[in-house]
Formats: C-alpha cells, structure tokens, sequence
C-alpha cells in the first residue's frame, strides 16, 4: 500500500531555507508514469502547487516560486525533497508531498497527511 | 486570488442536491481536464472525480462532475452530513505550464 511522509523543521527563520523530505512507501519513485510533487496550504487557505518531478529529473515548477524552489530525488532512499530559499511569513504552510500522475488525468491520487512549516523569528 | 474562480462556500440541507462550480479560462479548463478533490479539516485531500467526470475508486455515485467550455461543476445529490468538507477544482494550465487548484469551496450542511 502506498504512503507518504512529509518531514523536516516546523520552524524556519525568516531569509533562511525551508527544506522536507518526503519519504514514499510501496511504490517505486522510478516508476516511468508517476511524477512526484510538492502542495502547500496556508493556513486558513486554499491549495497551491509548488513543483513535480520525474525521477529522470525533468520538472514543472510554480512560475511564481521557481527561482527560489528546487525539487530533488533521491532514487537510494527513496525520497524526494523540497528546498524553498529565502523564505518569509508568506511561506508559512503546511506543505504535503503527493504522487502525481500527468499521462491518467494530471491527477494527484495519493498524499501524504502533511506537515505544518511556519516561518518565524 | 486563484485563477480558477469557486464560490467561497455553499450550502444545503440533508438530501438536497448542491452545485459547485469552477470557472476558468481557455488555456485551462478550455484545454484540460478537471479533477475535483474533497479535503475534511486537518486532513490532506483526497481525489473525489478525475478526467472531468470520472469518480475516483470508492466515491459514492452522489457525487458527479462535469466540464463545458471553460467552466465546470461538482454535484452532490442526496446530501449527506458527512459530505461536509472543502471542494476543490484542479486542472492544468498551458500558458504557465503548471497545475492550478482553485480556490476552494466550503459546503456546510444544514
């Protein structure tokens, strides 16, 4: 059964970078139709879309986030990460990893439950 | 503001039907599929219909979607209290060249 599980700091700095990993259970991250991707949602709000990747390392990111953002896999663990640069109070969120499958819909059919980042002094 | 427009909440009393509906734009809903995603607080989302009006594995038949044009729908026939949760549309968009989300609907049952 697939799982995934976002982890990493609760509290970031301001200017500083907020990095998770997600770690996924029962499926192959070089599965050639899956995509994995980054969500985040501010507290209160609605959905965003960060970024997906495909473990070969082709990527679609946020045009609004892209030149702070970055999306690595790491096919060894497993796990695939997020790296957002020079955060502010605006990146405070909870952030979920979910596996992506752009070739059955663009749909994101599985999630992880999520983790809460706050972005703080 | 999110590029595809839902009403911020709707509502309906037990076994009434409700209507949420997701307006785009030609490089988005005009051009791509829709998804539509059910989140209950504190949770993560969950994928509720796909490919415009395909429901997900295990999703009651009460709950249907639809596309036209630019704008698409979510139905919730024979409400339930249960259903009480955040709606959200989702499709792709050509012209970023990314995927969008909208803003999120509120149903409260009554």
């Amino acid at each position: 059964q697939l799982h995934l599980q976002e982890s990493g700091p609760g509290l970031v700095k301001p200017s500083e970078t907020l990095s998770l990993t997600c770690t996924v259970s029962g499926d192959s991250l070089t599965t050639n139709t899956h995509y994995w991707a980054w969500i985040r949602q501010p507290p209160g709000r609605g959905l965003e879309w960060l970024g997906s990747m495909y473990f070969s390392g082709t990527s679609y990111y946020n045009p609004s986030l892209k030149s702070r953002l970055a999306i690595s896999i790491d096919t060894s663990t497993n796990q695939f990460s997020l790296r957002l640069s020079s955060v502010t109070a605006a990146d405070t969120a909870v952030y979920f990893c979910a596996r992506w499958k752009p070739y059955d819909g663009r749909i994101f059919d599985m999630w992880g439950q999520g983790t809460m980042v706050t972005v703080s002094s | 503001q999110s590029v595809l427009t839902q009403p911020p909440s709707v509502s309906g009393t037990p076994v009434q039907r409700v209507v949420i509906s997701c307006s785009g734009s030609s490089s988005n809903i005009g051009s791509n599929t829709v998804n539509w995603y059910q989140q209950f607080p504190g949770t993560a989302p969950k994928l509720l219909t796909h490919t415009n009006n395909q429901r997900a594995s295990g999703v009651p038949d009460r709950f249907s979607a639809s596309k036209s044009g630019t704008s698409a729908s979510l139905a919730i026939n024979g409400l339930q209290s249960e259903d009480e949760a955040h709606y959200y549309c989702a499709t792709w968009d050509d012209t970023l060249n990314g995927q969008l989300f909208g803003g999120g609907t509120k149903l409260t049952v009554l």
